[in-house]
């Protein structure tokens, strides 16, 4: 079984302050990691995905994430967030060879002020 | 490029009837996905079709649910009779075929409320 914990529901924060979403994960076997985000009455976006290799994963719109095995950890940053990335964000695992059969955490709602 | 199609994009029904959830893919995209939000709680698998087989349909809360794709194509998400507890949000997604890790394409959703 896999479980999924994203720690903060909501995340305030400033136009061009930096942000971290903090996701940790459980499986008892190897795992793909995963963000997607969803912006308002759009469906899920992905992000970026963690397979193998390096542990740093960059993704589009500026954001990246590190894959810490030994915290189980999968924490989505950014330097410097626009009004645009206003959006709810997801992390996801599956386990490697159940392809696209996602365990989602609860998400994470980040709310970017002027 | 299309993407994926979902419709309705709300419903609206009361407990006890049954309502049609349809799902067009990505064209060309064998794998089928079907997702649900259940409101505050997390985004869950329902299951999982490629081309018109159910390759995995563990996540199917109960037998009310039906789910088709008839030719590989669009698929068909049936509650029949719908209860309070289905109310939420149906997402289904699509990818090409491949070894399994192939980017996931989700709609945008069927906010489904049952009164």
């Amino acid at each position: 079984a896999q479980s999924v914990t994203q720690l903060d529901s909501q995340v305030p924060v400033f136009e061009e302050a930096p942000v971290e979403l903090r996701c940790n994960y459980s499986s008892s076997v190897s795992v793909y990691l995963f963000w997607y985000v969803q912006y308002p009455n759009q469906g899920l976006q992905l992000l970026l995905k963690y397979l193998s290799g390096s542990t740093l994963v960059k993704g589009i719109n500026g954001f990246e994430a590190e894959f810490n095995k030994s915290q189980t950890s999968f924490h989505l940053r950014k330097p410097s967030v626009h009004i645009s990335d206003t959006a709810e964000y997801f992390c996801a695992v599956s386990s490697r060879g159940a392809g696209n059969k996602l365990t989602f955490g609860g998400g994470t709602r980040v709310l970017v002020k002027p | 490029e299309a993407g994926v199609t979902q419709f309705p994009s709300h419903s609206v029904i009361e407990k006890g009837q049954t309502v049609t959830l349809r799902c067009d893919p990505i064209s060309g995209h064998d794998n089928l996905y079907w997702y649900r939000r259940v409101m505050g709680k997390e985004i869950k698998f329902l299951l999982h079709f490629v081309k018109e087989s159910k390759q995995d349909e563990s996540g199917m809360p109960n037998n009310r649910f039906l789910a088709e794709r008839t030719g590989g194509t669009y698929s068909t998400l049936k509650v029949q009779p719908a209860e309070l507890e289905d109310s939420g949000v149906y997402f289904c997604a699509s990818s090409r075929a491949g070894t399994g890790d192939e980017k996931l394409f989700f709609g945008s959703g069927t906010q489904l409320s049952v009164l």
